[in-house]
């Protein structure tokens, strides 16, 4: 299993400032995957963060906006950028540790005035 | 793309009744699908695979490969069984493999 930990926990941002959302895992491990849920929206994911390699990011989604970091294997930071109200939404991080389940972050609640 | 469908977003049962969330998949050779719960204030977290077949808090789901259909069920509801319930499915291969798709996710409320 794994534990995962998020800050904050919630944030209200003005629009056109940046958020960076950090992640921390009690264990090592490969891959850590960022989500976002927009209001009574399902989970999409943003982006795969692996340690020593460029995010990759899925459709929709452009580095320019949502930068990651993934310094090591235990932590990786989400920053959302240039924020506008649509951005509003619950972020969440999550690994995979033994690649048949995932943990999830408790989430870290943004609204963008 | 790989689509996980969960055509209802609200679910409302009594309480010892049985219930049934309906989760269909986009076909595509042998998936791997799961059930993920979140429970009021907590975290979301993994509540069945269907490669386990295992039974959980009174919840099973069969794949269906016929149907592409992976639907929870439970015999008799409890009121804690009140949650957001999410269908998804595991991408696997290439640059997809360990990423999840999502179904949009049904709230159960069991009712006394």
């Amino acid at each position: 299993s794994a534990v995962i930990s998020q800050k904050p926990s919630r944030d209200i941002c003005q629009r056109g400032t940046s958020l960076t959302i950090q992640c921390q895992v009690d264990s090592q491990v490969t891959m850590m995957f960022w989500y976002r849920q927009q209001p009574g929206q399902s989970l999409t994911l943003i982006a795969t963060a692996n340690q020593g390699s460029e995010a990759t990011y899925e459709s929709g989604f452009v580095i320019d906006k949502f930068p990651i970091s993934r310094p090591n294997l235990t932590f990786s930071t989400l920053t959302v950028s240039n924020m506008s109200p649509e951005d509003s939404s619950i972020y969440l991080c999550s690994v995979d540790p033994s690649y048949n389940e995932q943990f999830f972050g408790p989430g870290t609640r943004l609204t963008v005035l | 793309a790989q689509r996980v469908t969960q055509p209802e977003k609200l679910l409302s049962v009594f309480k010892g009744a049985p219930v049934e969330l309906k989760c269909n998949y986009s076909y595509s050779g042998s998936p791997e699908l799961f059930w993920y719960v979140q429970y009021s204030r907590q975290r979301l977290q993994l509540l069945l695979r269907h490669i386990s077949r295992e039974s959980i808090k009174g919840f099973t789901a069969d794949l269906n490969k016929g149907e592409t259909s992976f639907h929870l069920k439970k015999p008799f509801a409890q009121e804690e069984d009140s949650a957001m319930y999410y269908c998804a499915r595991l991408n696997a291969g290439g640059t997809s493999y360990g990423k999840l798709t999502f179904g949009q996710g049904t709230i159960l409320t069991v009712h006394p």
